[in-house]
């Protein structure tokens, strides 16, 4: 069984330009979550999407935004993006809401 | 202050040591525990989860849930060199229902 996949594994970006990153949740799991590990500190909760719906944000900004499609990928846009947004993007699927499996993440440089 | 506060470290020990590592949190809610080992460059794995107070055991790892106190501990036994990495506590439930909550991560060095 495939895992959580994540694309791109790095991705180098100008401040001031958008970012796409995308993943793939294990197959029969509907919720996918997104986190940001800034070097040295902690997983931040970004967004959960269950069903195609947003069900939950974290305290980002709204240039911070996702979606989930009919297949339960799911997409996570920075727009206008910062120095500070240099981070490991994690993405997790879970079945139960609790206990996830985790991509390898995306390694987002701003330059 | 935050939700959930884990011991920093970092924490070397020799190998065939045990380790605790150790969260406390706030929120009365949360009914999920969990714990997650992260490798360098990798993402988080769950190691186990515990629903309410109790222990749980799972081979040379046991979590220990003390709702009373706000306290969960992961004990490794015989711990080796391959359980170097970072360990993750993290929580979920009541109004977090469906998002997880994460301590910081304590770094483990276990050398041979």
């Amino acid at each position: 069984e495939a895992g959580v996949t994540q694309s791109p594994t790095h991705l180098i970006k100008t401040r001031g330009q958008q970012a796409t990153l995308r993943c793939s949740p294990i197959s029969g799991h509907t919720s996918v979550y997104w986190y940001q590990q800034a070097l040295g500190l902690g997983l931040q909760f970004l967004l959960w999407y269950d069903e195609g719906e947003e069900r939950n944000r974290g305290n980002f900004p709204p240039r911070f935004s996702g979606r989930q499609f009919p297949n339960y990928s799911s997409e996570l846009n920075v727009n206008a993006l910062e120095l500070e947004d240099s981070a490991l993007y994690l993405c997790a699927s879970s079945i139960q809401g609790f206990g996830y499996t985790f991509g390898s993440g995306t390694r987002l440089t701003v330059v | 202050q935050k939700e959930v506060e884990q011991d920093p470290g970092p924490l070397s020990v020799p190998e065939g040591a045990i380790v605790s590592l150790n969260c406390t949190y706030s929120n009365s809610a949360f009914q999920y525990f969990m714990w997650y080992r992260q490798y360098s460059r990798k993402g988080p794995e769950l190691l186990m989860y515990t629903y309410s107070s109790g222990n749980k055991e799972d081979g040379r790892f046991t979590a220990q849930v003390d709702k009373s106190s706000k306290y969960i501990s992961l004990f490794i036994r015989d711990s080796q060199p391959s359980d170097s990495a970072t360990y993750l506590c993290a929580m979920s439930g009541g109004t977090n229902a469906g998002k997880s909550t994460f301590g910081d991560g304590t770094t483990l060095t276990v050398k041979p």
